[in-house]
């Protein structure tokens, strides 16, 4: 268990609304992720951070954007919430003690009507 | 192309008997690979890493490593009705160090 943890867990949102979903960790790990997860898809990298203030976008980052501004907080914000952005949303760490190790936080579904 | 593939299933094998899972992956220079089981309405759980060519064994599970042939691949041996989940394969690749890249996953059903 790497202490991760993610809110909420579950929420319905109108399309044209934000959202914010928010990743936490207990073990201050430099390195953490957001990934979106849709059938025929598997887990697609939105953007990941290497430390605090440092973040990069991934593979499907159009219409996300995130903020870390303490170690332990990442939190991922749909501007404006569409259709399209219903999905599984699951935070992810690297463990620094053993390398390249990569752990998931339970996910985040979220509908958006 | 996409950069990680797997035989997306569904593949169903009897209990008892050994399930057979295969990855492969575009980048030549990828260091690192992961397996990860999920179960449905769950978070994708790690189930053995591997970095160097050969086999690595953790218990009924065999990872086996083929650098030279870009491909990755697991073994679950005596396969139980506890294993029926999708299991993800998962490469660092050597220009994105600090991310990971999924295949689309491989359903897995262990036939009582």
């Amino acid at each position: 268990d790497a202490g991760i943890t993610q809110s909420p867990r579950h929420k319905v949102t109108e399309t044209g609304t934000p959202v914010t979903l928010r990743c936490h960790q207990t073990e201050n790990h430099r390195y953490m992720y957001w990934y979106r997860q849709d059938p025929g898809h598997g887990l697609r990298l939105i953007h990941y951070s290497y430390g605090v203030k440092d973040t990069d976008k991934g593979e499907v980052s159009d219409g996300y954007s995130v903020s870390r501004s303490k170690t332990e907080d990442f939190l991922l914000t749909l501007e404006s919430a569409t259709s399209s952005q219903t999905s599984v949303y699951f935070c992810a760490l690297r463990e620094d003690r053993s390398g390249n190790t990569i752990y998931f936080g339970e996910g985040s579904w979220l509908t958006v009507v | 192309q996409k950069e990680v593939e797997q035989n997306s299933g569904p593949l169903s094998v009897p209990e008892g008997a050994i399930a057979s899972l295969n990855c492969t992956y575009s980048d030549r220079g990828s260091q690192s690979f992961f397996w990860y089981r999920q179960y449905s309405g769950k978070s994708p759980e790690l189930i053995m890493s591997i970095y160097s060519n050969g086999d690595k064994e953790d218990g009924r599970f065999t990872a086996q490593l083929n650098k030279a042939s870009q491909y990755v691949s697991l073994l679950i041996r005596d396969s139980q009705p506890s294993d029926s989940a999708t299991y993800l394969c998962a490469v660092i690749s050597s220009g994105s160090a600090r991310q990971l890249t999924f295949g689309s996953g491989t359903q897995l059903t262990v036939l009582p």
